[in-house]
């Protein structure tokens, strides 16, 4: 069964810094999807950015990067010039095909704190 | 617009009682979906159903039910069966076409059990 890791259960960065929210993951699938999704203190959940695993370019998306590593299992985000705008919480999924249908496998977060 | 919606945005339910927590799309998405997140946690999957009068159960359906009678509903219940309903419930929606598709996610319900 797919499994998502995320270490960091908080991280601080200061206001236009980049930072790297890290992200591993498990699966003997060869063909799968990772995904990063963003929730601020009001509960919904945006997408961010997706990354195929047969992709051989990093995803990138505005200020959102992907640093994916296929070999190493990690599927690492990096926002560039964080603003306070983005402290939240930030999850990274993994689809699930198995049986046909398509679910996500969510990791328990990382909370992001930019101070000014 | 086309988004999802999530009725009520607070419940509070007394021990014992049956709740039913709205979800509509109109996005004409297939696939509908129903997580549970309680606080520091990630989301974790209740019920989910690709297609009309169809649906599968998740990792923690115990206690829940749901329908799909309409395309773009898709209704929870939480049943008295639920020993610890009190949490934060996010609904979300994808088109089948493709695999690895995005997740849309409506704005949620927070339960509260007094």
């Amino acid at each position: 069964a797919q499994k998502i890791t995320q270490t960091q259960p908080g991280m601080f960065v200061q206001e236009k810094e980049a930072v790297t929210l890290d992200c591993t993951y498990d699966t003997s699938d060869q063909s799968y999807g990772l995904f990063w999704y963003k929730q601020p203190s009001s509960g919904e959940m945006i997408f961010l950015i997706y990354q195929g695993s047969y992709d051989e370019q990093n995803a990138t998306e505005g200020r959102y990067s992907l640093n994916f590593q296929k070999a190493r299992k990690s599927a690492n985000l990096v926002i560039s010039a964080s603003q306070l705008g983005d402290s939240a919480m930030y999850f990274c999924a993994m689809s699930d095909a198995q049986g046909g249908s398509e679910k996500l496998v969510f990791g328990k977060g990382t909370k992001l704190t930019v101070n000014p | 617009d086309g988004g999802i919606t999530q009725s009520p945005k607070y419940l509070f339910r007394k021990e014992g009682q049956n709740v039913t927590l709205s979800c509509e799309q109109n996005l004409n998405h297939d696939a509908m979906y129903w997580y549970r997140q309680d606080p520091g946690q990630g989301l974790r999957l209740i019920y989910y159903s690709q297609i009309v009068n169809d649906f599968q159960k998740g990792d923690i359906a115990e206690g829940y039910s749901v329908s799909r009678e309409k395309k773009e509903s898709f209704p929870l219940t939480v049943t008295s069966a639920q020993k610890n309903p009190t949490a934060f419930y996010l609904c979300a929606s994808t088109p089948l076409a493709g695999f690895y598709n995005e997740q849309f996610f409506g704005p949620g319900t927070r339960l509260t059990v007094l």
